[in-house]
C-alpha cells in the first residue's frame, strides 16, 4: 500500500492563487518530502521536512507536518503558470528501510 | 541537469524483447532506486542498491532484474517483456543520510510493442 497519499487528486487555480496540497501517511516516519513532476520528466525535490520539524518554507513554497495527525500540507502562493506539474510527498519510514515511497500526485493546472 | 543520467531516454521494442536500462547516480551518491510509473500503478518502487549491494526490494518482477557496479552505476534489466511493462523507469540516488531528498533522473521511457 502506499505510504504517502495526496489530495486532492486534481486541483485547477488561477494565476495568483495559492495552491495547498495535503499528504497523509500511515506509520512512523523520519522525513517528508516534497517533489514536483512536469509531464513526463524527473521528479524534482522541492524540500524535506524531518520528523521534529513543524513548519519549512522554501521561496513561495510552505510546508507544514502534523505528525500527531500523520499529515503534511503544501502551500504555493502567488501560483504562476509554470507552477503546472503534478506534486508528489514521499515518506521516509523511521525503524526500517529508508525506501521513499510514494502517493499517485496532485496534478496541479494554473491558468494564467 | 541532476546529476543523475539515464539512458536511453526513449526505447521502442517488441514482446518478448529483453532490455538494459542504465543509470549513472550523482557523484557522492551511494544509493540508487528505481522505481516504474505506469498511469494506473503511480510510482512504484521497485529496488534499491547500496554501494553494490541490493539493500531492498519493491513490486518488482521476477522477470526484471537490477545491479549496481563498483562505478556505483546501476542497470535495470527487464526480459520477456509484456505490453503492460510499458511505463517510465526512474532511477533516483541519495546521499547516505538521505539528507537532501533523492534526485532523480529524467526517465526512461519504454514502449512495448
Amino acid at each position: 500500500s502506499q505510504q504517502g497519499e495526496e489530495d486532492p487528486q486534481a486541483l485547477s487555480i488561477q494565476e495568483g492563487e495559492n495552491a495547498t496540497m495535503n499528504c497523509s501517511y500511515k506509520t512512523s516516519i523520519n522525513n517528508l518530502q516534497w517533489y514536483r513532476q512536469n509531464s513526463g520528466r524527473g521528479l524534482v525535490h522541492l524540500i524535506l521536512i524531518r520528523s521534529n520539524e513543524r513548519e519549512k518554507h522554501s521561496g513561495r513554497l510552505r510546508v507544514t507536518l502534523d505528525t500527531s495527525k500523520k499529515s503534511s500540507s503544501l502551500l504555493i502562493t502567488a501560483s504562476r503558470a509554470a507552477d503546472t506539474a503534478s506534486y508528489f510527498c514521499a515518506t521516509d519510514r523511521s525503524g526500517g528501510s529508508y525506501i521513499p515511497t510514494f502517493g499517485r500526485g496532485t496534478s496541479l493546472i494554473v491558468h494564467p | 541537469d541532476s546529476g543523475v543520467t539515464q539512458t536511453p531516454k526513449h526505447l521502442i521494442t517488441a514482446t518478448g524483447q529483453r532490455v538494459t536500462l542504465r543509470c549513472s547516480p550523482r557523484s557522492g551518491d551511494l544509493s540508487v532506486y528505481w522505481y516504474q510509473q505506469s498511469l494506473d500503478q503511480g510510482l512504484q518502487f521497485l529496488i534499491q542498491y547500496y554501494n553494490g549491494e541490493e539493500r531492498a526490494k519493491g513490486n518488482i518482477l521476477e522477470r526484471f532484474s537490477a545491479q549496481q557496479f563498483p562505478d556505483l552505476h546501476s542497470e535495470l534489466n527487464l526480459s520477456s517483456l509484456e505490453l503492460g511493462d510499458s511505463a517510465l523507469y526512474f532511477c533516483a540516488s541519495s546521499d547516505s543520510g538521505r539528507n537532501y531528498g533523492y534526485t532523480f533522473g529524467s526517465g526512461t521511457r519504454l514502449t512495448v510493442v
